[in-house]
This record gives C-alpha cells, structure tokens and sequence, in this order.
C-alpha cells in the first residue's frame, strides 16, 4: 500500500532553513507528481509546490518563489522540501502529497502525516 | 494568485443535504475541469473526495458529488451523517501547473 512517511517536528529560529523529508513507499516513485502543501494553525491548506520525481522538474507557487526548494533522491524515494529565511509566518504543518495518477498533477490522493514547523526566537 | 473563495461555514441536520460553493475564475475553475475537494478532521491529513469535478475516487460514498458552472464549482454531501462533520476544501488546476486551494468551510451536523 502507498505510504509517505514524513520527518519530524522542527523548531527553529527566524532566517533559519529547515528541510523536511517524505519517505514513500508501495509503488513506483518516479511514476508520479508530488506536491508540498501547507497549513498554519487554524487556517487552511496552502499549495506550495510540485515535482516530477521522474525528471526533478519542479513548479512553485508564486508566494514560495525563491524560498523554498524541492528535490528527490529516487535511489531513496524520498522527496524533500527546503525551506530557507524562515519567519513566524511559517509556522505550520507541511504536508508532502501524492498525485492520483501518473498522468495527473492537481489531484492529492495520497498524503503524509504531516511535519509541525515551528518558527520561533 | 488569490485564492478560490468558500464560505466560512455551512450546515445542516442529520439526513439533509447541504452545497458548498468554491468560486474561482476564468484562469482556474472556470478554464479547467480539474476541480477536487478535500474533507479534513481535525488533526488529520487531509482526503481526497472529488476529482475532476465529479469524479469520486474508490471508496468515497457516492452521497457525495461535485459539479461545476462557470467559474463557480459546488460540492454536495446528501443524507448528512454525524462523521461528515469535517473542514472541507476545494482546489483547482490553475494553468502553468499551479495548483490553488479555497479558504476552506467548516461543515457542522446539527
């Protein structure tokens, strides 16, 4: 069965990086899209941005140009997402998600547990 | 890019129907047919309900549906029931393979 086991909580401190990791598992990894995707406390879900494990091609939301990079080690399966000049603003769960089929990149049919980043001096 | 407006909350008795919109534009909703819905309890990842805006993936109840007019996309849960209580959102392929999330509605069962 499909599973994406993500890394653990983080606490940082502002302008620090963090990078969280998503370790997948029960299909072929380089077969489909991942995304990030995120969530401060209380508020919604924020995409974040997308990969093609196949090639590491990747597509960012306008918001996280230039901060945030995802890559994947497909020896691994284990997709990452760097996140750099950390603010209080950041402080969320981020999930890494996988697309539904192997034509498809809008569609989260998978999902991680989640990684709690905390932002805080 | 803004994101897709829903209404904060919505209700309804056990056994109602109750319709969420999601309300986009002509770069998202309105251009694609690639519209999904998510329901989140609390502290869990979200779910993937609907996609390409009716399509329910295996093991959805078919008591829910989704459906699609102009810019504005609509989810319907019928025969409401206690466990469908949950946050819910939409999403939309946005062109340049950008992906955009509604605001989110807190669905209550009275």
């Amino acid at each position: 069965q499909v599973q994406l086991v993500q890394s653990g909580a983080e606490v940082k401190q502002p302008g620090a990086s963090v990078k969280v990791s998503c370790k997948a598992s029960g299909y072929t990894f380089i077969n489909y899209y991942m995304h990030w995707v995120r969530q401060a406390p209380g508020q919604g879900l924020e995409w974040m941005a997308m990969i093609n494990p196949s090639d590491g091609i990747t597509n960012y939301a306008q918001k996280f140009l230039g901060t945030v990079t995802v890559t994947r080690d497909t020896s691994t399966s284990t997709l990452y997402m760097e996140l750099s000049s950390l603010r209080s603003e950041d402080t969320a769960v981020y999930y890494c998600a996988r697309d539904m089929t192997t034509m498809t990149n809008d569609r989260f049919a998978y999902w991680g547990q989640g990684t709690l980043v905390t932002v805080s001096s | 890019q803004s994101a897709l407006t829903q209404p904060p909350s919505a209700s309804g008795s056990p056994g109602q129907s109750v319709t969420i919109s999601c309300t986009g534009t002509s770069s998202d909703v309105g251009g694609y047919k690639y519209v999904s819905w998510y329901q989140q309890h609390p502290g869990k990842a979200p779910k993937l309900m609907i996609y390409e805006v009716s399509k329910r993936p295996s093991g959805v109840p078919d008591r829910f549906s989704g459906s699609k007019s102009g810019n504005t996309a609509s989810l319907t849960v019928s025969g409401l029931q206690a466990e469908d209580e949950a946050d819910y959102y939409c999403s939309s392929y946005a062109g340049s393979n950008n992906v955009i999330f509604g605001g989110g509605t807190k669905l209550t069962v009275l």
